[in-house]
């Protein structure tokens, strides 16, 4: 099974800065890459698909980029609500596979 | 598009609960479906995706065997079917729709119901 890893599991951040989130993957999975952002207490959004492709209504201040085993999720001049968990998500099939997460705190 | 997931309890381990996913502002029909579901500070766990259809299921290791999905197009509702339950399948359940008929991307996520296996 493909493992997929992301880094930092928490990142400190002050509003204004701009911050990138790794997700690697244990073998190359092409572009097949989602990112969402979930806040506590809420259901995850969908961000970004196929690695760099931004998901209708996202913020432009979000941007995704790689392929095969590493992506980035990079969010320029970070915003108070900005603040939350961000997932990646391997899913070239009909199941999906999510990395453990990164905290974006202040 | 609205997904309103419900079912969710206090149950004993080893006991059943059927979740629940009304969906409506969509054909129904036309996406698969996946339960996804998190842990009390944790992250996300995949845990059974269905087709459009029907035709296609599939589950993670952890739940097979005791999960059962399936949906009625006819309802416009999705359902997880959970049986032998443990305490590491305490959890908030959501339903999640996939953006087209087979890839596991979810673009649209209900509100979560949570199961607690106690």
């Amino acid at each position: 099974d493909i493992q997929m890893t992301q880094s930092p599991s928490t990142l400190s951040a002050s509003v204004g800065d701009r911050v990138t989130i790794t997700c690697r993957a244990s073998q190359s999975i092409g572009i097949w890459l989602a990112w969402y952002q979930q806040k506590p207490g809420k259901a995850p959004i969908l961000l970004i698909y196929k690695a760099s492709n931004l998901e209708g209504g996202v913020s432009s201040r979000f941007s995704g980029s790689g392929s095969g085993t590493e992506f980035t999720l990079t969010i320029t001049s970070l915003q108070p609500d900005d603040f939350a968990n961000y997932y990646c998500q391997h899913y070239n099939s009909f199941s999906g596979t999510f990395g453990q997460g990164t905290k974006v705190e202040v | 598009v609205q997904l309103l997931e419900s079912g969710g309890d206090l149950v004993q381990p080893g006991g059943s609960l059927r979740l629940s996913c009304a969906a409506s502002g969509f054909t129904f029909r036309n996406y698969a479906f996946s339960w996804v579901r998190q842990a009390q500070g944790k992250g996300l766990e995949w845990v059974s995706g269905i087709s459009g259809s029907a035709d296609k299921t599939d589950y993670a290791n952890s739940v097979t065997g005791r999960f059962t999905v399936s949906r009625d197009n006819s309802k416009n509702t999705l359902y997880l079917q959970m049986n032998s339950l443990r305490a590491e399948d305490t959890a908030i359940y959501y339903c999640a729709k996939h953006s087209g008929s087979f890839l596991a991307l979810f673009d649209y996520w209900g509100q979560g119901t949570l199961v607690s296996v106690s």
